[in-house]
């Protein structure tokens, strides 16, 4: 099975902050991968898509990279409702979720 | 508007079966595939599989094989997921999320909880 590894586990930052979250796959996922915001007591949404496809409706803010094993999600500027669990999903091989990088303000 | 609404909250006794729902609208049903997702109190998200209502094809996780059966009702635009020999490892919430690609979850359920308990 396809390991997902994020970090950092928790992130504190300041609202207007660019944040990077790194999620890091224990082989190639030929760039399946997905990033999901979570906000407590509510559902998962989608965010992107395909590594670096913006779900529509999502702010420009959020953005996508990576390839082969690195993944990097960016808020360009943090936001006070981005506070949040993020978590990255590959379905390259088989479907496994990261255990989440929780996001707050410091 | 595309909806997914779940059904509420199940006590189930440790042996015992679970059903929840998934109700869809604002799509075509039989369009997008539905997937199921478990996320256990305070922990991260596991993909259980998917469904095909067109068709009533499936997709599970190995984990799941035996513990989980994915059903459609195209009649009334319903997934179902029913969880069988309930053991405490099974308390969670469980997600519906509408599939494309399949797996690209675009809209999800509001999470329907399930408590194992005697």
């Amino acid at each position: 099975d396809i390991q997902m590894t994020q970090s950092p586990p928790v992130l504190s930052a300041s609202v207007g902050d660019r944040v990077t979250l790194s999620c890091k796959a224990s082989q190639n996922i030929n760039k399946n991968l997905d990033w999901y915001q979570q906000k407590h007591g509510e559902a998962p949404k989608l965010l992107i898509y395909y590594t670096n496809n913006l779900q529509t409706g999502i702010p420009s803010r959020f953005s996508g990279s990576g390839s082969g094993t690195d993944y990097t999600l960016t808020i360009s500027s943090l936001q006070p409702e981005d506070v949040a669990t993020y978590y990255c999903y590959q379905y390259n091989s088989g479907n496994t979720f990261g255990a989440g990088t929780k996001l707050e303000l410091k | 508007e595309v909806q997914l609404q779940q059904s509420g909250p199940e006590v189930g006794r440790p042996g015992s079966s679970v059903k929840i729902s998934c109700k869809a609208s604002g799509y075509t049903f039989t369009d997008y595939v539905m997937n199921w997702v478990k996320q256990s109190p305070g922990q991260g998200l596991e993909w259980i599989g998917w469904i095909d209502p067109e068709y009533g094809s499936t997709d599970y996780a190995e984990k799941f094989k035996k513990k989980a059966t994915l059903t459609a009702d195209t009649s009334s635009n319903t997934a179902y997921i029913q969880l069988s020999s309930l053991t405490s490892e099974d308390t969670a919430t469980y997600f519906c999320a509408r599939g494309t690609g399949p797996y690209v979850m675009d809209a999800w359920g509001q999470g329907a909880s399930v408590t194992v308990s005697s």
